[in-house]
């Protein structure tokens, strides 16, 4: 597709459920981000994967979340056992390398833990 | 590491009137710097970028921004807003050199009013 397609759009799910929310990125972006908007907070940076390399989990806030990717494809971020201040926007970012290099976003999944 | 601050949570603007939406970082080394935009139920899309080189860089829609060194800023301008100008606004900085990790403000919603 033309940008960076995130699905689903809108995930209601119950407390203690897991949750796997998928980014498919632009074709040939061999950076990809995910990051954390809750309400009235700025973008939290969670994870961060470039090509092959081994990627950048220094922002996931515990071990109930983890992401993947493999090489240049889809990335897919699991929460398990959902908490209700998982509450948020994850957005996915893409990119192509590092440096000074623009990020393109796709519109968020919404993720409600009731 | 790296910061973001955005003074100004919301500003609220009347139609063809002037807006400054302020932003001041803090990084120990040199820095990239963005402003990105998020309108109601879109992804976020860049606004603007300053490298290097002129101090004054201007963006999509009419947007400038300032870089000023001594004091730390990247302020965004418009000297006449549009009621589409209505959106959040976010000021992102990544340090050069190796660190690509971008960090971001909480944002401004800039609201504009007829």
């Amino acid at each position: 597709g033309a940008g960076v397609s995130q699905s689903p759009s809108n995930k209601v799910t119950e407390k203690g459920k897991d949750v796997e929310l998928r980014c498919d990125p632009i074709s040939g972006h061999t950076a990809l981000y995910w990051y954390r908007q809750r309400l009235g907070q700025g973008l939290e940076f969670l994870i961060y994967f470039q090509g092959n390399s081994a990627p950048d989990k220094s922002g996931l806030p515990s071990d109930r979340f983890s992401a993947e990717r493999t090489g240049e494809s889809v990335s897919t971020l699991t929460i398990q056992r959902t908490q209700q201040e998982d509450s948020a926007v994850y957005l996915c970012a893409t990119g192509v390398g590092t440096g000074s290099g623009e990020l393109f976003f796709g519109e968020g999944s919404r993720l409600t833990v009731l | 590491a790296q910061s973001v601050t955005q003074l100004d949570s919301q500003v609220p603007v009347f139609e063809e009137a002037p807006v400054e939406l302020r932003c001041n970082y803090s990084s120990s080394v040199s820095v990239y710097l963005f402003w990105y935009v998020q309108y109601p139920n879109q992804g976020l899309q860049l606004l603007l970028k300053y490298l290097s080189g002129s101090t004054l860089v201007k963006g999509i829609n009419g947007f400038e921004a300032e870089f000023n060194k001594s004091q730390t800023s990247f302020h965004l301008r418009k000297p006449s807003v549009h009621i589409s100008d209505t959106a959040e606004y976010f000021c992102a900085v990544r340090m050069r050199g190796s660190n690509y990790k971008l960090t971001f403000g909480k944002g401004t919603l800039l609201t504009v009013n007829p």
